[in-house]
């Protein structure tokens, strides 16, 4: 079965550092999504991105956060400078196209910076 | 504007008990989707069930059914005779149809089953 996969599974960085995180989502899907959930918390919304660019993004995604898709394959997520309250479990999520409900999240990449 | 809408936060039951989880949405769209995924304390999204906009049939998978009614923008899950291993946090979640297909989430319940 298709599967979509993060790396790294966990990241431990320190404030003011940069991160990225990596996802490579299901081969023959469109769109693509970054979702964040704070320890106890609900999960949010952050980004998606079809067609080569972001086509929604929330207030939480401010000018810290970017994505790209550099080679076709690989979704990721740059934190430029984190701070703490970035701590969290980010989620990686694909859909093969609109009107079809086909969504996939991928394990999670949980990042604690200290 | 979507809105999920899980008003329990935290429900304790006896294994062996019936439990139903409450999910109530909101959107303006005539198409969408409704999903309830499980996370259990290792974290990992796992997928139960999607059901579009169009589809009321009420379903049944083993020890889990869902209750579809549009009439009052609920989507139900409930887990007969409920095993240590349901316990875990369910989120229910609503898709948008067309460009509007990103996922909200409710805020989630958390399902404790005792032995």
């Amino acid at each position: 079965e298709p599967e979509v996969t993060q790396t790294p599974s966990h990241q431990v960085t320190q404030m003011g550092q940069e991160v990225i995180l990596r996802c490579v989502p299901i081969s023959n899907h469109l769109y693509f999504y970054w979702y964040r959930q704070i320890l106890g918390q609900k999960v949010e919304f952050l980004v998606s991105f079809y067609n080569n660019e972001i086509s929604e993004k929330s207030e939480i995604f401010d000018d810290q956060f970017s994505v790209e898709r550099p080679d076709g394959s690989n979704f990721t997520l740059k934190i430029r400078s984190t701070k703490l309250e970035d701590s969290a479990m980010y989620f990686c999520a694909s859909l093969a196209e609109t009107n079809t409900g086909e969504l996939f999240f991928g394990e999670g990449s949980r990042l604690t910076v200290l | 504007a979507q809105k999920v809408t899980q008003a329990q936060t935290e429900i304790s039951v006896v294994e062996k008990e019936d439990v139903t989880l409450d999910c109530v949405y909101e959107t303006r769209d005539t198409t969408y989707y409704l999903f309830w995924y499980k996370q259990p304390p290792s974290g990992e999204l796992v997928f139960l069930i999607r059901r579009n906009s169009f589809d009321e049939q009420n379903e049944i998978s083993g020890r889990y059914s869902w209750n579809f009614q549009k009439s009052t923008s609920s989507f139900n899950f409930t887990i007969t005779a409920s095993q240590v291993v349901d316990s875990a946090v369910y989120f229910c979640a609503l898709m948008g149809g067309g460009a509007n297909s990103k996922l909200t989430f409710g805020k989630g319940i958390t399902l404790s089953v005792r032995p």
